[in-house]
């Protein structure tokens, strides 16, 4: 099955700063990458997503970039504010079965 | 939007008693759910894929007669866990498939097994 292996599993950044997740998956078959954000004991909520046949999808201060080649994508936040502070998870699936396929996780904090 | 309501959002119950959970799509019809868990400070773990009307399908390691999962109706899909014991204590959610690329997510049950 699919594995998504996610970096770092913690980071801190300056308020203002930019801060980046990086992802990398196995299944050369997955074609959809979206990234969630997680608060503490809530549902996951969507901020990006990107399909295989684009490189790069940028929403305000949040954008996303794909490798298909080296099968990674990464996530990049600019000028945080500490209302970003959260959990952040990659995911990817496929065509066929859908499953999204989670990495382990990055929390962030944006220090004041 | 697609909403899934989730109930209840959190249980406490005895060990080897069994809990079930259930998730609702309000406005549109859920063909297909996927159930999760999540441990603290850990990531969402598929636990097994429910279609309307057919047997689901867990995901390797997780026992299908402990975690029963019905989904009778495009409406309503149903997480039940058997005989629960602590080690079962975690945070359950559902995610309704709203077609191809697309996910709505229950608000989750935290489940606490005493």
């Amino acid at each position: 099955g699919e594995n998504v292996e996610q970096h770092p599993s913690t980071l801190s950044v300056q308020e203002g700063d930019s801060a980046v997740i990086k992802c990398t998956y196995s299944d050369s078959a997955s074609n959809y990458f979206p990234w969630y954000k997680q608060e503490l004991g809530k549902r996951p909520q969507l901020i990006i997503d990107i399909r295989s046949n684009v490189g790069e999808k940028k929403d305000q201060r949040i954008a996303v970039t794909l490798n298909k080649t080296a099968k990674h994508f990464s996530l990049h936040i600019t000028e945080t504010q500490p209302e970003d502070s959260a959990v952040y998870f990659c995911a990817a699936s496929k065509a066929g079965d859908y499953k999204l396929s989670f990495g382990a996780g990055t929390t962030v904090t944006v220090r004041a | 939007g697609a909403v899934v309501s989730q109930h209840p959002s959190w249980v406490i119950c005895k060990s080897g008693t069994s809990v079930k959970i259930e998730c609702r799509s309000l406005d549109f019809q859920a063909t297909t759910m996927f159930w999760y868990r999540q441990f603290p400070k850990q990531s969402l773990m598929l636990m097994a894929t429910s279609n309307e009307g057919s047997k689901a399908t867990y995901e390797q390691g997780v026992e299908k007669d402990k975690f029963l999962i019905n989904h009778a109706s495009l409406t309503l899909s149903t997480l039940t866990v058997t005989s629960a014991h602590p080690e079962d204590s975690s945070f359950y959610i559902c995610s309704a498939n709203t077609g191809s690329y697309g996910y709505t997510f229950g608000s989750g049950t935290r489940l606490t097994v005493v």
